[in-house]
């Protein structure tokens, strides 16, 4: 069965500094991975996915996350942070080899941009 | 386009009362979800529909729990009798899901209230 790590519940940031929020995953076969935003009382959004390809996926809104299969992480990233970044970000999976496609999210992270 | 669309946003009711809720997926979708989310937590897959088929209802408490997608366009989601730990944000989303690599659209979500 596949399964998602979110380690941090906030990350916190200053605007204008990179930011990074972690993400490890764990499937039997070929993981799809994905990137979701939420902002307070919103549905959740999707940002990027990775699928096969390039480890370095771009998204919306100027994120980025990189594939690291030997590592199993999959960390979303931005250069840059903006105070409007502010949300809480699931990280999920599927199971490329499972038939019955099941997405996991993680428990999320509260990303906290302060000006 | 229009988006997943869901209803009612909100919704407050006495335990053991009975509620529903509504979702009209993105036109041609053929894949929809529900999903349930506790505050501050990662989204939990209560059933996946195939077209009209539910492909996936084995987190869906059947005691309580209900759903239907009656010409594999819109669903209703129902709980008879509503019970206090019932309270949290149901979630729709659709995709067009080819072989599990399409990412979710979601719904702003039905927030259930139960006193």
């Amino acid at each position: 069965a596949q399964s998602v790590a979110q380690p941090e519940d906030q990350v916190n940031v200053a605007e204008g500094n990179p930011l990074t929020v972690k993400c490890t995953y764990s499937v039997s076969g070929n993981p799809y991975l994905f990137w979701y935003v939420q902002y307070p009382n919103r549905g959740l959004q999707f940002l990027l996915k990775y699928i096969t390809g390039d480890n370095l996926v771009k998204g919306s809104y100027g994120f980025e996350a990189e594939f690291n299969k030997s590592q199993t992480s999959f960390h979303l990233k931005k250069p840059s942070a903006l105070v409007s970044d502010s949300a809480l970000y699931f990280c999920a999976v599927r199971d490329g080899m499972d038939s019955s496609y099941k997405l996991i999210f993680g428990s999320g992270t509260r990303l906290l941009v302060r000006p | 386009e229009a988006g997943v669309v869901q209803s009612p946003r909100y919704k407050i009711i006495e335990k053991k009362q009975p509620v529903a809720f509504w979702c009209n997926p993105i036109s041609g979708h053929n894949t929809l979800y529900w999903y349930l989310q506790n505050l501050g937590q990662g989204p939990e897959l209560l059933i996946r529909y195939e077209n009209e088929e539910a492909v996936d209802d084995s987190q869906l408490p059947k005691d309580r729990f209900s759903a239907e997608r009656l010409k594999g366009v819109d669903s209703t989601l129902k709980i008879q009798p509503a019970e206090l730990g019932d309270s949290a944000v149901y979630l729709c989303a659709s995709s067009d899901d080819r072989g599990g690599t399409g990412e979710l659209f979601f719904g702003e979500g039905s927030r259930l209230t139960v006193l």
